[in-house]
This record gives structure tokens, C-alpha cells and sequence, in this order.
């Protein structure tokens, strides 16, 4: 079954722009991760939040955590034709080893 | 660092036939992950290894599905017989401790079952 629920499930924007996806998850977790996946191809591991963090940056990523809400955020900074991709949050609860995916967002950035 | 190599990366096959994936990990990981992709149902986890023995294999559809890793470096999946809704993108991951951080995918195997 599906942890995690992004939204939107497709998202286009100009290049340059900010693009901001949303991760909702049911039970409590011990981390959440966000993961890329360009088309045919494998994810690719972005950022990992664990559950007693808020907030955490990489680069031009910006993820957020609210516990309370059971929600994250992914905010992609001045973002470029290469961002191009599918988004997927994965939770761990527990004492679990299963990452738990959601549907993913799909990204479009516009040249 | 080569990354989790798996192979074939496409398949198309007939109803009935066996199939059998392979997946070599990241050199010195320990835990190992075979997850299916469609559309409909989204990744979902089949079998979890961790220091080559099955720790999870509930995701398993089915006893047409068997996985199995010989050793550290080479897993197999493999569906015998094989059916058209078993047509997904087949993928394996890898990590270094119980699977609860980081982990690396291979590009998949894009199978198609007719």
C-alpha cells in the first residue's frame, strides 16, 4: 500500500522558476527521503529528513518536514530544463527496512 | 563506483515463458531490494535480502515469482511461468546496512510479457 501521496501528480513550469511538490504520509516515521527518476531510467537518491528535523537543504533542493501535519515539502530553486523528472517521497516507519513510495510528481520545466 | 548493474534492460517474452532478472549490487552493500513499477500500482517492494538471506519476500506476488542471491555480488528474480500482467519495469537497489537510509537503484529491466 502507498505511504506517501504527492502532490501535484504533474506540475510544468517555466525555467528559472520554483517548483514545489507535496508529500503526505499516514503514520508516524523515522526519515523521508526524496528520490528522482528520469524517464527510463532508475531513482536517484536526493535528500533524506529524519523525523526530528524541520528543515534541510541540498544545492538548489529545500526540503521541509512538519510531523504534526504528516506532510513534506520538495522546493526546487531557479530551476532549469534538467529538472525535468518524476519526484517521489519514501518513508521509513517503524522499525521497518521497507521505503515506502508514493505515485511521484511529475516535473516539467520549460525551456 | 560502477553503481547496481542489471541486466537485460529490456525483455519481451511470451506468455508462459521463464524470465529470469539479474542484478549485480554495489560492491559491499549488504542489503538488497528487488521493487516492481507500473502505473497503476505504483513501486512496490517484492523481496528484501540483507546479508544474502531473504529477510522479506511478502511482496512476492505469487508463486510463479522466486528470488535468489548466491552471493553478495549477484542476485537473480525470476517468473516461471510468466503472464502478461507481470509486464512492469523491474528494479534493484542497494545499500549498506538494513535498508533504512540512502538507497541506490540500477536503471531496470523493462519487461513485456505478450
Amino acid at each position: 500500500s502507498q505511504q506517501g501521496e504527492e502532490d501535484p501528480q504533474a506540475l510544468s513550469i517555466q525555467e528559472g522558476e520554483n517548483a514545489t511538490m507535496n508529500c503526505s504520509y499516514k503514520t508516524s516515521i523515522n526519515n523521508l527521503q526524496w528520490y528522482r527518476q528520469n524517464s527510463g531510467r532508475g531513482l536517484v537518491h536526493l535528500i533524506l529528513i529524519r523525523s526530528n528535523e524541520r528543515e534541510k537543504h541540498s544545492g538548489r533542493l529545500r526540503v521541509t518536514l512538519d510531523t504534526s501535519k504528516k506532510s513534506s515539502s520538495l522546493l526546487i530553486t531557479a530551476s532549469r530544463a534538467a529538472d525535468t523528472a518524476s519526484y517521489f517521497c519514501a518513508t521509513i516507519s517503524g522499525g521497518s527496512y521497507q521505503l515506502t513510495f508514493g505515485k511521484g510528481t511529475k516535473l516539467s520545466v520549460i525551456p | 563506483d560502477a553503481g547496481v548493474i542489471q541486466s537485460p534492460r529490456h525483455e519481451v517474452t511470451e506468455m508462459g515463458q521463464e524470465v529470469t532478472l539479474r542484478c549485480k549490487p554495489i560492491s559491499g552493500h549488504n542489503s538488497l531490494f528487488w521493487y516492481r513499477q507500473t502505473m497503476m500500482r505504483g513501486l512496490e517492494l517484492l523481496i528484501y535480502f540483507n546479508n544474502n538471506v531473504p529477510i522479506d519476500d511478502s511482496g512476492m506476488p505469487e508463486d510463479r515469482f522466486s528470488a535468489k542471491m548466491p552471493n553478495a555480488s549477484f542476485s537473480t528474480l525470476k517468473i516461471q511461468p510468466s503472464e502478461p500482467r507481470d509486464s512492469a519495469v523491474y528494479f534493484c537497489a542497494s545499500n549498506y546496512g538494513q535498508g533504512r537510509e540512502k538507497l541506490f537503484f540500477g536503471s531496470g529491466t523493462q519487461l513485456s510479457v505478450l
